[in-house]
């Protein structure tokens, strides 16, 4: 039963078309987030969603648009596809704690969506 | 913000031999630093992690080491085997409104059998 589904696993499309990524959660986690990952391996946050409001939106182009229709999901909308689009996407989530010091809990992340540019 | 640096970046070792991964934060609000490993064309997965009451934490052949006053942290591997090749990367974490989550650039670790 996976606990971080994506979907698709797999993405080819053309330069200057819109696609989407969808992400879900069966954890019951408060915080969803969205990670580009290059080919240097790095994990660059995007978004980051709490009981679907927006917490962190970090320096993405505007052709990028997360869409959070519950805490379960949180999707991403790609418009204009460029080819330094391409790379690997991560979703993960997150449970908030409660209380005070040591209550962080760790991200679980999906399997990734690879996005190939044409 | 919190910015985290890792170190190294590639860290080649003979099996048997261990591997120490360090990672340094700037923000004292950080309170949980968890590590991940990524194989090859997989997800990142915790396999260890620490909170900032707590200065060393072990579980079999890994264990992290916290230095609140210094703020830096460090991957221990010992014993290490083909099986530990692969991208981990150490993160530094601050409870807000929701949790926020900083990593380090990754350390990529071949062992050599």
């Amino acid at each position: 039963d996976t606990a971080v589904s994506q979907t698709p696993k797999y993405l080819v499309t053309q330069m200057g078309n819109d696609k989407s990524i969808k992400c879900e959660q069966n954890l019951g986690h408060d915080t969803m987030y969205w990670y580009k990952q290059d080919s240097k391996k790095f994990l660059k946050i995007m978004f980051s969603y709490n009981n679907k409001e927006l917490i962190i939106n970090e320096t993405v182009p505007n052709r990028f648009s997360p869409k959070s229709p519950d805490k379960a999901h949180l999707n991403l909308h790609i418009n204009s596809l460029e080819l330094g689009d391409s790379a690997v996407y991560f979703c993960a989530s997150s449970q908030v704690g409660t209380g005070n010091l040591g209550s962080n809990q760790p991200q679980h992340f999906g399997d990734g969506t690879r996005l190939s540019i044409l | 913000g919190e910015n985290v640096e890792q170190h190294p970046s590639t860290l080649s070792v003979q099996e048997g031999d261990s591997a120490v991964i360090k990672c340094t934060y700037s923000d004292s609000a950080s309170n949980y630093f968890p590590w991940y490993k990524q194989e090859l064309g997989k997800r990142p997965q915790l396999i260890i992690d620490i909170r900032s009451n707590v200065g060393e934490k072990k579980d079999q052949r890994i264990a992290v080491t916290l230095n609140k006053t210094a703020k830096h942290f460090s991957l221990h591997i010992t014993e290490t085997q083909p099986e530990d090749s692969a991208v981990y990367f150490c993160a530094a974490s601050i409870r807000t409104t929701g949790n926020q989550f900083y990593f380090g650039t990754g350390t990529s670790l071949t062992v050599i059998p």
